[in-house]
């Protein structure tokens, strides 16, 4: 079966520094890899994705994503944070762009001035 | 509309009482997918309907849920006799294919 670890349950990062969240994923094929958001109250809000090709993939509001088969992982990255970036973010993995989605337990950010 | 919208945004139940949940999918979508967030289990899969297919039901936990999909859009979700375990936020997504699953805003359910 499919997993997904994001080993930091909080990150505590200055407004302006640069960011990396953590995502390992367990599956035997090549896996579908996505980021999410999630705001205080509100649903979950795509970020990026990868299907197949470049490993580097670029996703709204400045973030990035790298998928390295060899670690089974896929971190995301901004390189310069924004209050407004305080979330929660989810990544998660699926067999195939009809399957069900397997989250990770989140990673809570917390930017400070 | 232009996203996946569910109702109502929040429900307050009793226990034993049933609930209904619904979303509407963005149009021309023809996967929806219900997921169950809560504190302790994080974000859990339910049930997933893909076009005229059977619907995966692997995720329920337990004969108390169900759910339909009345001529491929709308969805509800029902909750028998809920029980406070089932309080949680209950997130709606649909998809096309081979696409990113775009969710709704979820309902928040709490069983009093």
């Amino acid at each position: 079966a499919q997993s997904v670890t994001q080993p930091d349950i909080h990150i505590t990062v200055s407004e302006g520094a640069s960011l990396e969240l953590r995502c390992n994923y367990s599956y035997g094929a090549t896996p579908y890899l996505f980021w999410y958001v999630q705001s205080p109250g509100q649903g979950l809000q795509l970020l990026l994705k990868y299907f197949s090709g470049d490993t580097l993939v670029q996703g709204i509001k400045g973030f990035e994503a790298e998928f390295k088969r060899s670690q089974s992982s896929f971190n995301l990255r901004k390189p310069s944070v924004h209050w407004s970036d305080a979330a929660e973010y989810f990544c998660a993995v699926a067999e195939g762009g009809y399957s069900t989605l397997t989250f990770g337990k989140g990673t809570m950010l917390l930017v400070s001035p | 509309g232009a996203g996946v919208s569910q109702s109502p945004s929040n429900k307050v139940t009793e226990k034993g009482k049933d609930v209904e949940l619904r979303c509407d999918p963005i149009s021309g979508h023809t996967a929806l997918y219900w997921y169950r967030q809560s504190l302790g289990q994080g974000l859990e899969f339910l049930i997933y309907f893909q076009g005229n297919s059977a619907p995966d039901k692997s995720g329920l936990p337990s004969d108390r849920f169900s759910a339909e999909r009345t001529g491929g859009s709308v969805s509800t979700l029902t909750i028998q006799r809920t029980q406070q375990e089932d309080s949680a936020v209950y997130l709606c997504a649909s998809s096309l294919a081979r696409s990113s699953a775009f969710f709704g805003q979820g309902t928040r359910l709490t069983v009093v």
